[in-house]
């Protein structure tokens, strides 16, 4: 069966600082793969998505980039953190002929 | 941006009792879904419907679609405690590949 991972859970970072978040999918090849922010109480923003290895596509301007260096890894990044940075994290795959999507289990941001 | 809004906010009800949510989209899709996410974790999908489908059941969940009036509603019957969750719709955009665009949600709370 297939399992999303993400990493850090929770993570407390200083304004400035640079960010590395993680997601690897396990049990499938060729995933759609996804990061989405939500903030508290709100819906899910869509930031980055990827339909292949090296292939990003941004959805909204901001301080954060996405890379995939391998085909089920999905990389989120800051070279420096905003305070409007924080939120919660979310990774999410499809599988390429499908609309579903399946989440990880979020990372919590905090930038002070 | 906000493709869908539910309706409403917030519902608190009893157990047994049935909870209905309803999202409204604006532009034209290929499929309509609702996910459920509890407090601090990442979302499950519950039920996908088609834009030529008006209604699909699956299990407790009865979800209707009306494209004329670009609506949906969740029905979740003989509610839980443990349906204590908030519920988002997300729509997939004609022309959109397997992107979604998910609504703002609904916290439901069941109270014993």
């Amino acid at each position: 069966s297939q399992t999303i991972h993400q990493w850090p859970a929770t993570l407390v970072q200083p304004v400035g600082s640079p960010l590395s978040l993680e997601c690897t999918v396990e049990g499938t090849s060729n995933p759609n793969l996804y990061w989405y922010r939500q903030a508290a109480g709100r819906g899910l923003q869509l930031l980055f998505y990827s339909v292949g290895i090296g292939q990003i596509s941004s959805e909204v301007p901001q301080n954060l980039s996405a890379s995939r260096p391998q085909d089920r890894q999905f990389i989120l990044s800051s070279k420096k953190l905003l305070l409007s940075d924080s939120g919660f994290y979310l990774c999410a795959w499809s599988p390429d002929s499908q609309e579903t999507q399946y989440f990880g289990p979020g990372t919590r941001l905090l930038v002070l | 941006s906000q493709q869908g809004e539910e309706d409403p906010q917030a519902l608190s009800i009893q157990e047994g009792e049935n909870a209905t949510m309803n999202c409204s989209y604006k532009t034209s899709i290929n499929n309509l879904q609702w996910y459920r996410q509890n407090s601090g974790r990442g979302l499950v999908h519950l039920i996908l419907i088609r834009s030529n489908e008006r209604e699909k059941h699956s299990g407790r969940l009865r979800v209707t679609l009306d494209t004329s009036k670009k609506s949906s509603s969740l029905l979740i019957t003989a509610s839980r405690a443990a349906d204590t969750a908030s519920y988002f719709c997300a729509t997939g955009l004609e022309g959109g590949g397997n992107k979604l665009t998910f609504g703002t949600g609904t916290q439901l709370k069941v109270e014993l």
